[in-house]
C-alpha cells in the first residue's frame, strides 16, 4: 500500500527538541521531493520544509530556519524533522508530504499527521 | 515573501457553482495547486497545475489562473463537498524558495 506514516510527536516544553519521522511504504521513496507542512489548532497549511530526492537540496519557512532540521535516509524510505529551540508557535499538527519529481511539483501522497505541542 | 490571498469564506447552494479565489502578484505566471481538507483528515490535492485533476477527483472540479488571479471552481455542488480548501503555489523568485499557501477558504454548502 502506498502511504506516509508519521511519528514522534507529542509534548514538549519551550526550548526542547523533538525529532519526528516519516515512513514511507509502497513507492519507490527515493524518486520524489518530500516535505513537512504543518497545522497549527485552527489555522490553516503552513509549509515547513522540503528536501530533493538525494537531500541536496533543502529548504526552509524563515520562522523555522537555524531551528529546525529536514533530511532523509533513502535506504530506509525515511523523511526526518529535527527540531531545537522549540516555542509554543510550533504547536500543530505536522503532516509529511510526497511532492514530485521537481521542486514545485504539489503533494499527492500525505501521511495522516503527529501532534507536536510545545507546552509547558 | 511572496503572498496568496483567499476569501475566508464562500456559501453556495447545492447544485450550484462554487468559485474560490487565490490572488498573488502575477500568480498567472506560476503554477497554482488545490487542496480540499475536511476536518480531522489530510488535505487531499483535487487541482494542480493550475486546471488538471488527479485521478480520482470529479470533473465538478475545475481551475483557472490569469494575471494576479487563481480560481478553483466547483460545478454541481454536493453537500460532500463542504471543506476547506487551500491554493498552493512554488515561490522560486526571492532567494528564499519555498512553497507558499493561501490562508484557505471554508466552502459552505447551504
Amino acid at each position: 500500500e502506498v502511504q506516509l506514516v508519521e511519528s514522534g510527536g507529542g509534548l514538549v516544553q519551550p526550548g526542547g527538541s523533538l525529532r519526528l519521522s516519516c515512513a514511507a511504504s509502497g513507492f519507490t521513496f527515493s524518486s520524489y521531493w518530500m516535505s513537512w507542512v504543518r497545522q497549527a489548532p485552527g489555522k490553516g497549511l503552513e509549509w515547513v520544509a522540503n528536501i530533493k530526492q538525494d537531500g541536496s537540496e533543502k529548504y526552509y519557512v524563515d520562522s523555522v530556519k537555524g531551528r529546525f532540521t529536514i533530511s532523509r535516509d533513502n535506504a530506509k524510505n525515511s523523511l526526518y524533522l529535527q527540531m531545537n529551540s522549540l516555542r509554543a508557535e510550533d504547536t500543530a499538527v505536522y503532516y509529511c508530504a510526497r511532492g514530485g519529481h521537481g521542486s514545485g511539483s504539489p503533494s499527492v501522497l500525505w501521511g495522516q499527521g503527529t501532534l507536536v505541542t510545545v507546552s509547558s | 515573501s511572496y503572498v496568496l490571498t483567499q476569501p475566508p469564506s464562500v456559501s453556495v447552494a447545492p447544485g450550484q457553482t462554487a468559485r474560490i479565489t487565490c490572488g498573488g502578484n502575477n500568480i498567472g505566471s506560476k503554477s497554482v495547486h488545490w487542496y480540499q481538507q475536511k476536518p480531522g483528515q489530510a488535505p487531499v490535492l483535487v487541482v494542480y497545475d493550475d486546471s488538471d485533476r488527479p485521478s480520482g477527483i470529479p470533473e465538478r472540479f475545475s481551475g483557472s489562473n490569469s494575471g494576479n488571479t487563481a480560481t478553483l471552481t466547483i460545478s454541481r455542488v454536493e453537500a460532500g463537498d463542504e471543506a476547506d480548501y487551500y491554493c498552493q503555489v512554488w515561490d522560486s523568485s526571492s532567494d528564499h524558495p519555498g512553497w507558499v499557501f493561501g490562508g484557505g477558504t471554508k466552502l459552505t454548502v447551504l
